[in-house]
Protein backbone atom coordinates (compact mmCIF):
# COMPACT_ATOMS: atom_id res chain seq x y z
CA UNK A 1 0.00 0.00 0.00
CA UNK A 2 0.89 3.47 -0.66
CA UNK A 3 2.21 5.42 2.16
CA UNK A 4 4.11 8.58 2.80
CA UNK A 5 5.70 8.58 6.35
CA UNK A 6 6.83 11.68 8.42
CA UNK A 7 9.16 12.32 10.96
CA UNK A 8 9.19 13.15 13.84
CA UNK A 9 5.60 12.67 14.78
CA UNK A 10 6.17 15.23 17.15
CA UNK A 11 8.99 18.14 17.94
CA UNK A 12 9.86 20.54 20.68
CA UNK A 13 12.16 23.55 19.73
CA UNK A 14 13.63 26.34 20.87
CA UNK A 15 12.99 29.74 19.35
CA UNK A 16 15.84 30.62 16.61
CA UNK A 17 16.87 26.83 16.30
CA UNK A 18 17.38 24.99 13.68
CA UNK A 19 14.07 22.36 13.25
CA UNK A 20 14.34 19.56 10.40
CA UNK A 21 10.72 17.64 9.19
CA UNK A 22 11.48 14.66 7.30
CA UNK A 23 8.97 13.09 4.57
CA UNK A 24 9.52 9.42 2.88
CA UNK A 25 7.24 8.14 0.81
CA UNK A 26 7.33 4.21 -1.05
CA UNK A 27 4.61 5.27 -3.92
CA UNK A 28 7.18 6.11 -6.53
CA UNK A 29 4.98 9.60 -6.52
CA UNK A 30 6.72 12.33 -8.85
CA UNK A 31 5.12 15.22 -6.56
CA UNK A 32 5.66 15.95 -2.86
CA UNK A 33 3.78 19.04 -0.60
CA UNK A 34 4.37 20.14 2.76
CA UNK A 35 1.35 21.76 4.11
CA UNK A 36 1.03 23.27 7.69
CA UNK A 37 -1.91 23.00 9.96
CA UNK A 38 -3.72 25.98 12.03
CA UNK A 39 -7.07 26.18 13.39
CA UNK A 40 -9.21 27.76 11.11
CA UNK A 41 -6.88 28.12 8.47
CA UNK A 42 -7.08 24.58 7.06
CA UNK A 43 -4.02 23.39 5.14
CA UNK A 44 -1.80 25.94 3.58
CA UNK A 45 1.21 24.86 1.43
CA UNK A 46 4.71 25.74 2.09
CA UNK A 47 6.74 24.38 -0.69
CA UNK A 48 6.23 21.75 -2.99
CA UNK A 49 8.32 19.77 -5.65
CA UNK A 50 7.68 18.10 -8.80
CA UNK A 51 10.46 16.36 -9.27
CA UNK A 52 14.13 15.62 -7.25
CA UNK A 53 16.79 18.21 -6.83
CA UNK A 54 14.30 20.66 -7.60
CA UNK A 55 11.39 22.67 -4.88
CA UNK A 56 8.71 24.94 -5.46
CA UNK A 57 7.25 27.96 -2.83
CA UNK A 58 3.76 27.48 -2.06
CA UNK A 59 1.80 30.27 -0.48
CA UNK A 60 3.24 30.79 3.26
CA UNK A 61 7.00 30.00 2.06
CA UNK A 62 8.67 32.41 4.20
CA UNK A 63 10.69 31.44 7.16
CA UNK A 64 10.95 27.95 5.50
CA UNK A 65 13.34 25.75 2.80
CA UNK A 66 12.83 22.89 1.35
CA UNK A 67 15.24 19.95 0.07
CA UNK A 68 14.18 16.88 -2.37
CA UNK A 69 17.43 14.93 -2.46
CA UNK A 70 15.82 12.35 -3.96
CA UNK A 71 12.16 10.92 -5.49
CA UNK A 72 11.34 9.51 -2.19
CA UNK A 73 12.27 12.10 0.28
CA UNK A 74 11.25 15.62 1.16
CA UNK A 75 12.22 17.43 4.06
CA UNK A 76 11.05 20.86 5.23
CA UNK A 77 13.82 23.19 6.81
CA UNK A 78 13.26 26.04 9.40
CA UNK A 79 16.16 27.54 9.75
CA UNK A 80 15.70 29.95 12.98
CA UNK A 81 12.68 28.96 14.59
CA UNK A 82 10.02 31.24 15.14
CA UNK A 83 6.54 30.71 17.93
CA UNK A 84 4.74 31.32 15.01
CA UNK A 85 5.80 28.39 13.17
CA UNK A 86 3.81 25.82 16.12
CA UNK A 87 1.48 23.97 13.78
CA UNK A 88 0.68 20.64 12.50
CA UNK A 89 2.75 20.09 9.56
CA UNK A 90 1.34 17.55 6.28
CA UNK A 91 3.71 15.84 3.51
CA UNK A 92 1.51 14.29 1.16
CA UNK A 93 2.67 12.59 -2.66
CA UNK A 94 0.81 12.03 -5.82
CA UNK A 95 1.53 10.63 -9.04
CA UNK A 96 0.79 12.05 -12.67
CA UNK A 97 -2.68 10.34 -12.23
CA UNK A 98 -3.24 9.83 -8.59
CA UNK A 99 -5.16 11.83 -5.85
CA UNK A 100 -2.88 12.74 -2.83
CA UNK A 101 -1.70 10.62 0.01
CA UNK A 102 -0.94 12.46 3.06
CA UNK A 103 1.40 11.55 6.13
CA UNK A 104 0.13 11.46 8.98
CA UNK A 105 1.54 14.75 10.34
CA UNK A 106 4.41 16.01 12.55
CA UNK A 107 3.54 18.57 15.26
CA UNK A 108 5.93 20.95 16.24
CA UNK A 109 6.15 23.07 19.21
CA UNK A 110 8.36 25.90 19.49
CA UNK A 111 8.84 27.45 22.53
CA UNK B 1 -6.86 34.60 -6.45
CA UNK B 2 -8.34 30.88 -6.33
CA UNK B 3 -9.73 30.17 -2.79
CA UNK B 4 -12.40 27.86 -1.18
CA UNK B 5 -14.82 29.28 1.53
CA UNK B 6 -16.32 27.06 4.12
CA UNK B 7 -18.92 29.08 6.24
CA UNK B 8 -19.02 27.37 9.31
CA UNK B 9 -16.40 26.45 11.64
CA UNK B 10 -17.80 24.41 14.22
CA UNK B 11 -21.52 21.97 13.14
CA UNK B 12 -23.13 19.73 16.12
CA UNK B 13 -25.55 17.44 15.18
CA UNK B 14 -27.76 14.51 16.63
CA UNK B 15 -27.43 10.89 15.27
CA UNK B 16 -29.53 10.39 12.15
CA UNK B 17 -30.68 13.83 11.35
CA UNK B 18 -29.08 14.72 8.07
CA UNK B 19 -26.16 17.89 7.61
CA UNK B 20 -24.72 19.77 5.26
CA UNK B 21 -21.72 21.23 5.14
CA UNK B 22 -20.89 24.15 2.78
CA UNK B 23 -18.44 24.99 0.45
CA UNK B 24 -17.93 27.67 -1.98
CA UNK B 25 -14.68 28.89 -4.26
CA UNK B 26 -13.19 31.15 -6.37
CA UNK B 27 -11.22 30.51 -9.61
CA UNK B 28 -11.41 31.78 -13.22
CA UNK B 29 -9.76 28.42 -14.65
CA UNK B 30 -12.52 25.59 -14.86
CA UNK B 31 -12.50 23.92 -11.22
CA UNK B 32 -11.75 20.51 -9.80
CA UNK B 33 -13.36 20.24 -6.22
CA UNK B 34 -12.54 17.67 -3.41
CA UNK B 35 -13.81 17.04 0.42
CA UNK B 36 -11.25 15.65 2.61
CA UNK B 37 -12.07 14.30 6.15
CA UNK B 38 -9.69 14.22 8.86
CA UNK B 39 -10.52 12.38 11.96
CA UNK B 40 -8.60 13.33 15.28
CA UNK B 41 -4.76 12.89 15.26
CA UNK B 42 -4.84 11.32 11.08
CA UNK B 43 -4.20 12.30 7.91
CA UNK B 44 -6.93 14.19 5.59
CA UNK B 45 -8.39 11.88 3.45
CA UNK B 46 -9.82 12.33 -0.08
CA UNK B 47 -13.85 11.46 0.67
CA UNK B 48 -15.12 12.76 -3.18
CA UNK B 49 -14.09 14.43 -5.59
CA UNK B 50 -15.98 16.15 -8.61
CA UNK B 51 -15.30 18.55 -11.99
CA UNK B 52 -18.45 17.86 -13.72
CA UNK B 53 -21.00 20.02 -13.41
CA UNK B 54 -24.44 19.58 -11.70
CA UNK B 55 -23.55 15.42 -11.55
CA UNK B 56 -24.25 14.63 -7.77
CA UNK B 57 -20.80 12.12 -6.53
CA UNK B 58 -21.56 9.70 -3.97
CA UNK B 59 -19.23 8.17 -1.36
CA UNK B 60 -19.84 6.45 1.82
CA UNK B 61 -23.16 7.87 2.23
CA UNK B 62 -21.95 11.48 1.60
CA UNK B 63 -23.06 12.95 -1.40
CA UNK B 64 -22.02 16.05 -3.47
CA UNK B 65 -22.60 18.54 -6.33
CA UNK B 66 -20.61 20.75 -7.75
CA UNK B 67 -22.80 23.64 -9.04
CA UNK B 68 -20.36 26.26 -11.37
CA UNK B 69 -23.19 28.27 -11.93
CA UNK B 70 -23.02 29.46 -7.90
CA UNK B 71 -19.77 28.18 -7.58
CA UNK B 72 -20.44 25.84 -4.76
CA UNK B 73 -19.59 22.05 -3.87
CA UNK B 74 -21.54 21.60 -0.72
CA UNK B 75 -21.38 18.25 1.32
CA UNK B 76 -24.44 16.29 2.80
CA UNK B 77 -25.06 13.31 4.41
CA UNK B 78 -29.19 11.81 4.85
CA UNK B 79 -28.10 10.60 8.14
CA UNK B 80 -24.93 11.37 10.39
CA UNK B 81 -23.74 8.82 12.45
CA UNK B 82 -21.20 8.89 15.84
CA UNK B 83 -17.76 8.03 13.19
CA UNK B 84 -18.37 10.82 11.05
CA UNK B 85 -17.38 13.22 13.65
CA UNK B 86 -14.44 14.84 12.18
CA UNK B 87 -13.00 17.44 10.38
CA UNK B 88 -14.08 18.27 6.85
CA UNK B 89 -11.97 20.13 4.34
CA UNK B 90 -13.28 21.70 0.71
CA UNK B 91 -10.24 21.67 -1.73
CA UNK B 92 -9.85 23.51 -4.98
CA UNK B 93 -7.54 22.13 -7.98
CA UNK B 94 -7.37 23.66 -11.31
CA UNK B 95 -6.88 20.22 -12.31
CA UNK B 96 -7.16 16.88 -11.31
CA UNK B 97 -3.75 16.57 -10.21
CA UNK B 98 -2.60 19.50 -8.99
CA UNK B 99 -1.67 21.89 -6.03
CA UNK B 100 -5.01 21.33 -3.67
CA UNK B 101 -6.09 24.98 -1.99
CA UNK B 102 -7.75 24.13 1.31
CA UNK B 103 -10.63 25.60 2.91
CA UNK B 104 -10.79 26.61 6.34
CA UNK B 105 -12.69 23.55 7.69
CA UNK B 106 -15.62 22.58 9.42
CA UNK B 107 -15.40 20.27 12.77
CA UNK B 108 -18.49 17.97 13.01
CA UNK B 109 -19.79 16.93 15.90
CA UNK B 110 -22.06 14.07 16.29
CA UNK B 111 -23.86 13.49 19.31
CA UNK B 112 -25.90 10.46 20.55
Amino acid sequence: EAAVTQSPRSKVAVTGGKVTLSCHQTNNHDYMYWYRQDTGHGLRLIHYSYVADSTEKGDIPDGYKASRPSQENFSLILELASLSQTAVYFCASRGQNSDYTFGSGTRLLVI
Amino acid sequence: GDSVTQTEGLVTLTKGLPVMLNCTYQTTYSPFLFWYVQHLNEAPKLLLKSSTDNKRTEHQGFYATLHKSSSSFHLQKSSVQLSDSALYFCALSLSNYNVLYFGSGTKLTVEP
